[in-house]
């Protein structure tokens, strides 16, 4: 089946540090979301991402949908302790498009 | 945020005997999604639902069933659970995944199987 391999898979920075992750697959997707999950809660949609080159941001976070439709960014400026949590890239694929692709997840660990 | 609860919310059972989690949404979504999320696997589709009694698998169906009687119950059950169903599952709504309509997900529930 399809996959989105999501790097890095756990992250460990300082306070106040900009963070980084991204997903990339060998499949073209038409939409790309951002996920985050809090510790011992369900993913909340931070972002959606509906066409390609799109780059949209909520708060200190931003993201970008791939130009080739195989990848998208996640990027958090200035992080704060609330940011800690898995992270979750998702693609819904051109075929198939009531399911959703899910990454690995990204953990994020902030030192304060 | 959303309405959806799944019940239990920790459940711990053993080897052999069936399970049945149940989703339960008041936003009158038309998809419903149950999967599991395990380490190092993100979260895994095991069915979902387009309608009342309408459901399809997914990646991760084997040795799980479901059932979709009112548009507001989601059931997933464990005919006979074994220590590799052993997990975090979380439901999932939809209004319409084509227009658009993203997913949003309950708080889970945990697993043991023993």
């Amino acid at each position: 089946g399809q996959q989105l391999n999501q790097s890095p898979q756990s992250m460990f920075i300082q306070e106040g540090e900009d963070v980084s992750m991204n997903c990339t697959s060998s499949s073209i997707f038409n939409t790309w979301l951002w996920y985050k999950q809090d510790p011992g809660e369900g993913p909340v949609l931070l972002i959606a991402l509906y066409k390609a080159g799109e780059l949209t941001s909520n708060g200190r976070l931003t993201a970008q949908f791939g130009i080739t439709r195989k990848d998208s960014f996640l990027n958090i400026s200035a992080s704060i302790p609330s940011d800690v949590g898995i992270y979750f890239c998702a693609g819904r694929p051109i075929q198939g498009a009531q399911k959703l692709v899910f990454g690995q997840g990204t953990r994020l660990t902030i030192n304060p | 945020d959303a309405g959806i609860t799944q019940s239990p919310r920790h459940k711990v059972t053993e080897t052999g005997t069936p399970v049945t989690l149940r989703c339960h949404q008041t936003e009158n979504h038309r998809y419903m999604y149950w999967y599991r999320q395990d380490p190092g696997h993100g979260l895994r589709l095991i069915h979902y639902s387009y309608g009342v009694k309408d459901t399809d698998k997914g990646e991760v169906s084997d040795g799980y069933s479901v059932s979709r009687s009112k548009t507001e119950d989601f059931l997933l059950t464990l005919e006979s659970a074994t220590s590799s169903q052993t997990s975090v599952y979380f439901c999932a709504i939809s209004e319409n995944p084509f227009t658009y309509n993203e997913q949003f997900f309950g708080p889970g529930t945990r697993l043991t199987v023993l």
